[in-house]
């Protein structure tokens, strides 16, 4: 039982550049989140989805798309790499009903030059 | 939307002692509020949470206080350990889905 799993660990892109992050969890949870951490900063959520084929805008959605692939799995996307987008992204499920507590993976770190 | 502050953005304890983190929240109809331990380099993990009809909730070593009057929720910490020192956030849900409202987080360190 992984829990949630993350890939990559570290990237560095180039501004403008694209990419996906990926998400994985293997605890059958309905919802999933992308969150982004930024130095000395808590988590700003950027979407989520609420359960399999819904997503909803976070506080911070603008840069950035999202898939629920299935139940398992939802990406994150970022079209057009921009220096602001320079942080740590943190992906999380939750059972249903429990929106609260949220199981996280190990993060993201994402450098944008 | 939510705001949510902490009143000791750090907070330095001897191994053994009791620690003590605060949060001050502005939404009232927040309905549960959740603490959180980030350690350096990994993801948030849960701690604990307390409903809002309730005003003192126990867990293993750890003792949330919830006072909705003044808006203010406590996190303790009995006998502190090193494992301990990490960031804590106190986070209150928006709306159905539970969406979390973390706040900037407070650094317990741990002296042995």
């Amino acid at each position: 039982n992984a829990g949630v799993t993350q890939t990559p660990k570290f990237q560095v892109l180039k501004t403008g550049q694209s990419m996906t992050l990926q998400c994985a969890q293997d605890m059958n949870h309905n919802s999933m989140y992308w969150y982004r951490q930024d130095p000395g900063m808590g988590l700003r959520l950027i979407y989520y989805s609420a359960s399999e084929g819904t997503t909803d805008k976070g506080e911070v959605p603008n840069g950035y798309n999202v898939s629920r692939l299935n139940k398992r799995e939802f990406s994150l996307r970022l079209e057009s790499a921009a220096p602001s987008q320079t942080s740590v992204y943190f992906c999380a499920s939750s059972d249903w009903g429990r929106g609260y507590e949220q199981y996280f993976g190990p993060g993201t770190r994402l450098t944008v030059t | 939307g939510e705001s949510v502050g902490l009143h000791l953005p750090t907070l330095s304890v001897q191994e053994g002692d009791n620690s003590i983190i605060n949060c001050a929240y502005s939404n009232s109809a927040s309905d549960y509020f959740i603490w959180y331990k980030q350690e350096s380099g990994k993801g948030p993990q849960f701690i604990i949470d307390i409903r809002s009809n309730m005003d003192k909730r126990q867990g293993q070593r750890v003792t949330v206080l919830l006072n909705k009057t003044v808006k203010h929720l406590s996190l303790q910490i009995a006998a502190t350990q090193p494992g301990d020192s990490a960031v804590y956030f106190c986070a209150p849900t928006e709306g159905s889905n539970y969406k979390l409202t973390f706040g900037k987080g407070t650094l317990l360190t741990v002296n042995p």
